[in-house]
């Protein structure tokens, strides 16, 4: 079974911090992994996917990088905003799995 | 682009009563599709996955004949929750996603608030 973890549950900085979210997981033998935004009482947001053979992606303020041997991706989140509030999920898609595992999420809040 | 529209976002309704969510893929085909289930501050719980013209194929514990699930085209899959009650209540969370191999992103829709007075 796939593990997937996301550690600290809940995070809080200020307003322009940056922001360092971390997820690990178990099974090297990833196809991809994806960063999801959950606002309350919403569905998920895909933030980006990272394929297997690619080591980051860049949209906009947001970077994530996968680390396929340490078992690692982070989400890098520059210059926070109040808005940028919310949990956030990774999920990967293992090759001997047919479904995405997630993670439990981390609670964001940027304070103003 | 691939957005999925769920449909209801909110339903309150009596012991007993089924209830139906759709979940749409709007520009985009599904050849499959996902439902999840969360419940407050926990993460998703996948409870099934569907093909296009398959049956759905249900992970462990998740009762088939309480959950109906029905993916007839490639641009639309419902859940039925037959008979509902109370312990039902919970945040039901469609996602649809094109090809069966790992390269695809998933996405996910807004979600339905169901709640089993």
């Amino acid at each position: 079974k796939q593990e997937v973890t996301q550690i600290p549950a809940a995070l809080s900085v200020p307003e322009g911090e940056n922001l360092v979210l971390n997820c690990s997981f178990t099974d090297s033998a990833i196809y991809n992994l994806q960063w999801f935004r959950q606002d309350p009482g919403k569905g998920l947001t895909s933030l980006l996917l990272i394929q297997s053979s690619q080591r980051e992606q860049t949209s906009g303020r947001l970077n994530a990088s996968l680390d396929k041997s340490s078992g690692r991706s982070t989400l890098y989140i520059a210059a926070s905003q109040p808005g940028d509030s919310a949990t956030y999920l990774c999920a990967g898609w293992f090759s001997n799995d047919y479904k995405l595992s997630f993670g439990a999420g981390t609670t964001v809040t940027v304070r103003a | 682009g691939a957005v999925v529209s769920q449909h209801p976002s909110r339903v309150i309704c009596k012991s007993g009563t089924s209830v139906k969510i759709e979940c749409r893929s709007l520009d985009f085909q599904a050849t499959t599709m996902f439902w999840y289930r969360q419940f407050p501050k926990k993460s998703l719980m996948l409870m099934a996955t569907s093909n296009e013209g398959s049956k759905a194929t249900y992970e462990q514990g998740v009762e088939k004949d309480k959950f109906l699930i029905n993916h007839a085209s490639l641009t639309l899959s419902t859940l039925t929750v037959t008979s509902a009650h109370p312990e039902d209540s919970s945040f039901y969370i469609c996602s649809a996603r094109t090809g069966t191999g790992g390269s695809q992103p998933q996405h996910f829709g807004d979600g339905t608030r169901l709640s089993i007075l």
